[in-house]
């Protein structure tokens, strides 16, 4: 059963700090691996997404790497600021290409 | 509408009464899902359709949980004799094609609250 895993689970930093969040998974045999943004009493939103082929995706201040023979995933945020203080969440789609699973998630703060 | 509505927003329910949650997708979305979030907790994966075919239904924890989508759009999931443990944010997703390839727009949920 696919598990997925993120590192660590809250962070405070200071502004403008960089910083790494952690994902890593059970099963290699996914179809992509999704990072997304949580807000407190929100819905997702999708930041990212990485099919199994690629190593990498970037968006503005965020990148995001798999390495699927490992089972794993970073998301990197560049100069951060206090509105990306929210929960990110990393998720997996399952071989059957219906189910992502996620993990629970880690809490960033960042303070001005 | 510009995104994925959900309604009620907020839902408070006794034990053992039935409910029915609404998802109205982005329009021409073909797929759809329905997760269950607990406090703290990452969303799960519930149920999938394409269409109106309900092709995944692996997450829904018992009988008592049901969903349709009769016409390929709005979406209802129905939960039968609700229990305290029931109690979450219920999120639903939608994406243009095959979920393989595309983004998820989720929803901003509905809090279900079992008293």
């Amino acid at each position: 059963k696919q598990e997925v895993t993120q590192i660590p689970a809250a962070l405070s930093v200071p502004e403008g700090e960089n910083l790494v969040l952690n994902c890593s998974f059970t099963d290699s045999a996914i179809y992509n691996l999704q990072w997304f943004r949580q807000d407190p009493g929100k819905g997702l939103t999708s930041l990212l997404l990485i099919q199994s082929s690629q190593r990498e995706q970037t968006s503005g201040r965020l990148n995001a790497s798999l390495d699927k023979s490992s089972g794993r995933s970073t998301l990197y945020i560049a100069a951060s600021q206090p509105g990306d203080s929210a929960t990110y969440l990393c998720a997996v789609m399952d071989q059957a290409g219906t189910a992502l699973i996620f993990g629970k998630g880690t809490t960033l703060s960042v303070s001005s | 509408g510009a995104g994925v509505s959900q309604s009620p927003r907020y839902k408070v329910a006794k034990r053992g009464q039935d409910v029915a949650l609404r998802c109205d997708p982005i329009s021409g979305h073909v797929s759809l899902f329905w997760y269950q979030q607990a406090l703290g907790q990452g969303p799960e994966f519930l149920t999938y359709f394409q269409n109106e075919a309900q092709l995944d239904k692996s997450g829904l924890p018992s009988d008592r949980f049901f969903a349709e989508r009769p016409e390929g759009s709005v979406s209802t999931l129905k939960i039968q004799r609700t229990q305290q443990e029931d109690s979450a944010v219920y999120l639903c997703a939608s994406s243009l094609a095959l979920a393989t390839n595309e983004k998820l727009f989720f929803g901003s949920g509905t809090q279900l609250s079992v008293l």
